[in-house]
């Protein structure tokens, strides 16, 4: 079985402030993870993931997560906050070697919001 | 390199009625699935096909779904006798053959279902 949680459904930052998304995740077996981002009336895009190679992850649009197995987090980050970022953004993740394999399981998501 | 496509983009329907939704991959991309996202709340897993072949059905409901991805054309996602529960936005993911990538999903902009 596997599970996220996304703390915060609504997170507000300052252009140029630090952005920090929380997200948590249970897995019986060694996780990728992802973060995704959704604009309105969009699809998601894919930020950036996590497959067991380094734990540091950079993305797209200055994006990036840490994978901590002791924690099990993997938190997004971005230094400044940009007006562009402001969109919900899901952390999934996916349990390779479990029956659902390929099966995305993701978080109940974080509003972003920059203010001016 | 054209993205997941998806039509239509937004679909009425009186409760009853049987609503198509469908969905072309990405070029190269030979897996598909479908989430269905209600308001408010993150994507859940419905359905993972390969060409002719269901995978992995496990989160769509019992009654009423169903979904192909025939050898030519799109996949179908395929809702008979629509409710007004069945209101939400249906996405759809592909990922490429191989191992290397296989767990990357890229999605497309999504079908916006109402049921009136």
């Amino acid at each position: 079985a596997q599970s996220v949680t996304q703390l915060g459904s609504h997170v507000s930052v300052s252009e140029g402030a630090l952005v920090l998304l929380r997200c948590n995740y249970s897995s019986s077996v060694p996780p990728y993870l992802f973060w995704y981002v959704q604009y309105p009336n969009q699809g998601l895009q894919l930020l950036l993931k996590y497959t067991s190679a380094a734990t540091l992850v950079k993305g797209i649009n200055g994006f990036e997560a840490e994978f901590k197995k002791s924690e099990t987090s993997f938190h997004l980050t971005k230094p400044s906050a940009h007006m562009s970022d402001a969109a919900e953004y899901f952390c999934a993740v996916n349990a390779i070697s479990s029956g659902s394999a390929r099966q995305l399981t993701f978080g109940s998501g974080t509003q972003l919001t920059v203010l001016p | 390199n054209a993205g997941v496509m998806q039509n239509p983009r937004h679909l009425v329907r009186r409760r009853g009625q049987e609503a198509r939704l469908r969905c072309s991959p990405m070029k190269g991309h030979s897996h598909v699935y479908w989430y269905r996202q209600l308001p408010e709340e993150g994507l859940k897993f419905m359905v993972y096909l390969q060409k002719e072949n269901i995978i992995d059905e496990s989160g769509m409901p019992k009654e009423r779904f169903s979904a192909e991805f025939p050898k030519e054309g799109p996949s179908i996602l395929r809702i008979q006798q629509v409710v007004r529960g069945d209101s939400a936005a249906y996405f759809c993911a592909s990922s490429p053959p191989g191992s290397g990538r296989a767990f990357e999903q890229y999605f497309g902009p999504g079908t916006r279902l109402t049921v009136t």
